[in-house]
């Protein structure tokens, strides 16, 4: 397995509080992707990164923000959690033109 | 832009039937070509690829060829087992749009004994 781990692996928090995800990998690979999953919408790209600081949006990134200080570590935050980023989130890694591994997911919950 | 589209489901079939789960494509450049899997409650995985026309990936008894003239990628199994059971993504990832992967909707599968 690509080494990738999503932290936390759940959460609830409450409307309005911040959030932040944690991805790391340990495979030096210079893509990672975050992605939410949501039924009946697939897999829908949120933010990427292509290297230390170089970061871009996907296509529903309103809400989110991402850095990426280290190869290793791509941190999503959600500034002021709302309802509809109840979702499972998805963190992958590539290198160009390769398949992409994927973590386990972290499930958040926002009430 | 880069897009994939895939067969709705859900699907539902009776163990040993054969199995195509249609996939289409459009890239502004030279992509290569995947299906993942995911399991309940798990990450995606990949389950093939190809990178080139014509190449045919293969796994698990689970083939796909890579169809540059009708920008396809279907997948199929000739005899499905109720272990099969689980969400496929068809993807794609262009070189010339760095390195993202865009996916499918996901076809939803289900296999009965």
């Amino acid at each position: 397995d690509a080494g990738i781990t999503q932290s936390p692996r759940h959460k609830v928090t409450e409307t309005g509080t911040p959030v932040t995800l944690r991805c790391h990998q340990t495979e030096n690979h210079r893509y990672m992707y975050w992605y939410r999953q949501d039924p009946g919408h697939g897999l829908r790209l949120i933010h990427y990164s292509y290297g230390v600081k170089d970061t871009d949006k996907g296509e529903v990134s309103d809400g989110y923000s991402v850095s990426r200080s280290k190869t290793e570590d791509f941190l999503l935050t959600l500034e002021s959690a709302t309802s509809s980023q109840t979702s499972v989130y998805f963190c992958a890694i590539s290198d160009r033109n390769t398949e992409a591994f994927f973590g386990q997911g972290t499930r958040l919950t926002v009430v | 832009g880069d897009s994939v589209t895939q067969m709705e489901g859900p699907v539902t079939l009776s163990e040993e039937a054969f199995l195509t789960i249609n996939c289409t494509y459009t890239a502004t450049g030279y992509p290569s070509l995947f299906w993942y899997v995911q399991y309940p409650g798990e990450g995606l995985q990949l389950l093939l690829k190809a990178t080139k026309a014509d190449d045919k990936g293969s796994n698990k008894g689970f083939e796909a060829t890579y169809r540059k003239e009708t920008t396809s990628f279907h997948l199929e199994k000739g005899s499905v087992q109720v272990s099969d059971s689980a969400v496929y993504f068809c993807a794609l990832s262009d070189r010339d749009n760095a390195g993202k992967s865009t996916f499918g909707d996901g076809t939803t599968l289900t296999v009965k004994p």
